[in-house]
């Protein structure tokens, strides 16, 4: 079964920061990869995701990640981050065939300092 | 705009008392998915309904079962409530070419029902 890894649970940035959260997922076959944001009081939003092709994807507000495949990973980053990220992020696998079952990481809350 | 809607948003009940919670959507996507998230974990998948097909993950409790009606709707009725089946249950949908086979398509996620068992 496959599993995601989320390094960081809780993170605190200054406005202009950089940030990146870290991302790794095991899995012996092809996966679909996907960042989605909850902010407070919100639903669970598609950040951006990873199909195929360019391993460097972008997705809304400036945020894009990265797949590296022989690391397992897909680390999400952005240059400056803004107040209005504060939110929890996901990572989420699922896998080319077979279950439909979205794996979650367990989230990395980022709280933005004015 | 198209979107995944979720009634009630919060639900109280007691221990052992049935409770249905509802999800439609106006998406036309031919999969909806039922999704348990307890506090401060991540969203686990409860089941699935490809079209009219109910696909019921291995470790999801008897407790917990689901209709679907038709395209926009389906409901999760949980038969007999816990104190551990406090959670937010998160409804989502997709529209998926084939079963099982080939590039998943993105899922899009209700607002969720908080539920609370006293």
């Amino acid at each position: 079964a496959q599993s995601v890894s989320q390094h960081n649970h809780h993170v605190i940035l200054s406005e202009a920061a950089s940030l990146e959260l870290g991302c790794n997922y095991s899995y012996g076959g092809t996966v679909n990869l996907f960042w989605y944001v909850q902010y407070p009081g919100q639903h669970l939003q598609l950040l951006l995701k990873y199909f195929s092709g360019d391993p460097l994807v972008k997705g809304i507000k400036g945020f894009e990640a990265e797949f590296i495949k022989s690391k397992f990973s897909f680390n999400l980053r952005k240059p400056s981050v803004q107040w209005s990220d504060t939110a929890e992020y996901f990572c989420a696998v699922i896998p080319y065939t077979g279950r439909r079952a979205l794996t979650f990481g367990s989230g990395t809350r980022l709280q933005v300092q004015p | 705009d198209a979107m995944v809607i979720q009634n009630p948003r919060y639900q109280v009940t007691q221990f052992g008392k049935p409770v249905t919670l509802s999800c439609s959507q106006t998406l036309n996507h031919n999969v909806m998915y039922w999704y348990q998230q307890k506090s401060s974990q991540a969203p686990k998948l409860l089941f699935h309904y490809y079209d009219k097909d109910f696909n019921n993950e291995a470790d999801t409790p008897d407790n917990f079962q689901s209709r679907r009606p038709n395209t926009s709707f389906c409901f999760l009725d949980i038969r007999s409530p816990g104190l551990g089946d406090t959670a937010m249950y998160l409804c989502a949908t997709s529209r998926e070419k084939k079963p099982g086979q080939g590039e998943k398509e993105t899922q899009y996620f209700g607002p969720g029902t908080r539920l609370l068992v006293l």
